[in-house]
């Protein structure tokens, strides 16, 4: 695609709930990055993988978040046991050398 | 630990007045800074990306300036348009490969 694109683009869920939210960044970008943004905030950085594994995962907040990126392409941030702290948008961005980033439009997760 | 503060926090200015956005940060070991703008309930778009070794970048209308040592940067938006409205924020990324963001200035042009 011509962009990074995101699935779903909103997402609500039940406090305890497991969560799945994909990100599919533009092809040939070896860098990934989730963060994750809440009201009137800017973007909070939760985990960077460069191809297949995770170079930095020290912004997520807790072992209920876990990411994964197994073939270097796609990624998937889960989310278990949700809590209504949880509730932001999360955005995932690529890039081809740790330069320009390029964000998807976010999926609004909301936790009741 | 790297803190970016951005000034202001809002702004509104009439249509075709030129404007600057300042961003500051804490740590100057940076590799980069990038201005981004994000229109409501979207996500971002990068603007401009000024390596650590260079002083400005230039698009458009857009002006974009680093002064690495003193830990600041600012956004210049000449002659602006009611479609400028929109969040602007300022980004560095550290050692690590890790983007640290300010809170962004919410800037609305009046027609």
């Amino acid at each position: 695609g011509a962009g990074v694109s995101q699935t779903p683009s909103n997402k609500v869920t039940e406090k305890g709930k497991y969560v799945e939210l994909r990100c599919d960044p533009i092809s040939g970008h070896t860098a990934l990055y989730w963060y994750r943004q809440s009201l009137g905030q800017g973007p909070e950085f939760l985990i960077y993988f460069q191809g297949t594994g995770a170079a930095d995962d020290s912004g997520l907040p807790n072992d209920r978040f876990f990411a994964v990126r197994p073939e270097g392409s796609v990624s998937t941030l889960k989310i278990q046991r949700t809590e209504r702290g949880d509730s932001a948008v999360y955005l995932c961005a690529s890039s081809l050398d740790s330069g320009r980033l390029f964000f998807g439009p976010g999926t609004r997760l909301t936790v009741l | 630990k790297q803190e970016v503060t951005q000034i202001p926090a809002a702004l509104s200015v009439p249509e075709g007045e030129n404007l600057v956005l300042n961003c500051s940060f804490t740590d100057s070991a940076i590799y980069n800074l990038q201005w981004f703008r994000q229109d409501p309930g979207k996500g971002l778009t990068s603007l401009l990306l000024i390596q650590s070794s260079q002083r400005e970048q230039t698009s458009g209308r857009l002006n974009a300036s680093l002064d690495k040592s003193s830990g600041r940067s600012t956004l210049y938006i000449a002659a602006s348009q009611p479609g400028d409205s929109a969040t602007y924020l300022c980004a560095v990324l550290t050692g690590g490969f890790k983007t640290i963001f300010g809170a962004g200035t919410r800037l609305f042009v009046k027609a």
